[in-house]
């Protein structure tokens, strides 16, 4: 069973910068995994960051960016800010109209 | 303004079954393949099924199969998700999201909890 894998946790200091991955427990992510990037707080809804690789959503300030570095997704966020502080899920497609969302990573801004 | 409102949700007893419904607003139903997509308390988000536009095409992971259900009707608008010989692991807040086959979920519904207990 593919396991997607995200960083269980992160800290950041305010203004800082940060980059979160998704990986698979087998091979490599590519944009052929039209990977995404979502920020929940708890007890709400996800919001949309990121689609198919590096796209940003309307209304999402420039500071997430979306990549591939080496074989995971990457997600950077630059200038970090205390409401950045949330929690960060990416989801890659498998095939078949199979999305599996990575564990999570909580990002911590202090 | 696209929006999706889930309802339907509960406590229901272990072996029980529920059907969450998810009205959409806003934008042409019919053109977008959907999701449910839920997050069981403290854990992390799981997709569990995904339909096509015209309700044609399902799409589900192993793990689900057999035991939940989705489907749509697209005169109504709506989106559904049967669950029957709800477990325990069920319980969790259930979202509707549009999105689906290789396309990422670009808008999310409030979320609707659904707490299997005897």
């Amino acid at each position: 069973q593919t396991v997607v894998t995200q960083e269980p946790s992160f800290s950041v200091s305010p203004g800082g910068t940060v980059t979160l991955t998704c990986g698979l427990s087998s091979g490599s992510v590519s944009t052929n995994s039209y990977p995404s990037w979502y920020q929940q707080t708890p007890g709400l809804a996800p919001r949309t960051l990121i689609s198919n690789t590096n796209t940003r959503s309307s209304g999402v300030p420039d500071r997430f960016a979306g990549s591939i570095l080496g074989n995971k997704a990457a997600l950077t966020i630059t200038g970090a800010q205390a409401d950045d502080e949330s929690d960060y899920y990416c989801v890659l497609y498998m095939g078949s109209g199979i999305f599996v969302f990575g564990g999570g990573t909580q990002l911590t801004v202090l | 303004e696209e929006q999706l409102l889930e309802s339907g949700g509960g406590l229901v007893q272990p072996g029980g079954s529920l059907r969450l419904s998810c009205v959409a607003s806003g934008f042409s139903f019919s053109s977008y393949s959907m999701s449910w997509v839920r997050q069981a308390p403290g854990k992390g988000l799981e997709w569990v099924l995904g339909i096509s536009g015209s309700g044609d095409s399902t799409y589900y992971p192993d793990s689900v199969k057999g035991r939940l259900t989705i489907s749509r009707d697209n005169s109504k608008n709506t989106l559904f998700l049967q669950i029957n010989s709800l477990r325990a692991e069920d319980t969790a807040v259930y979202f509707c999201a549009k999105g689906g086959w290789y396309n990422h979920f670009d808008l999310w519904g409030q979320g609707i909890l659904v707490t299997v207990s005897s």
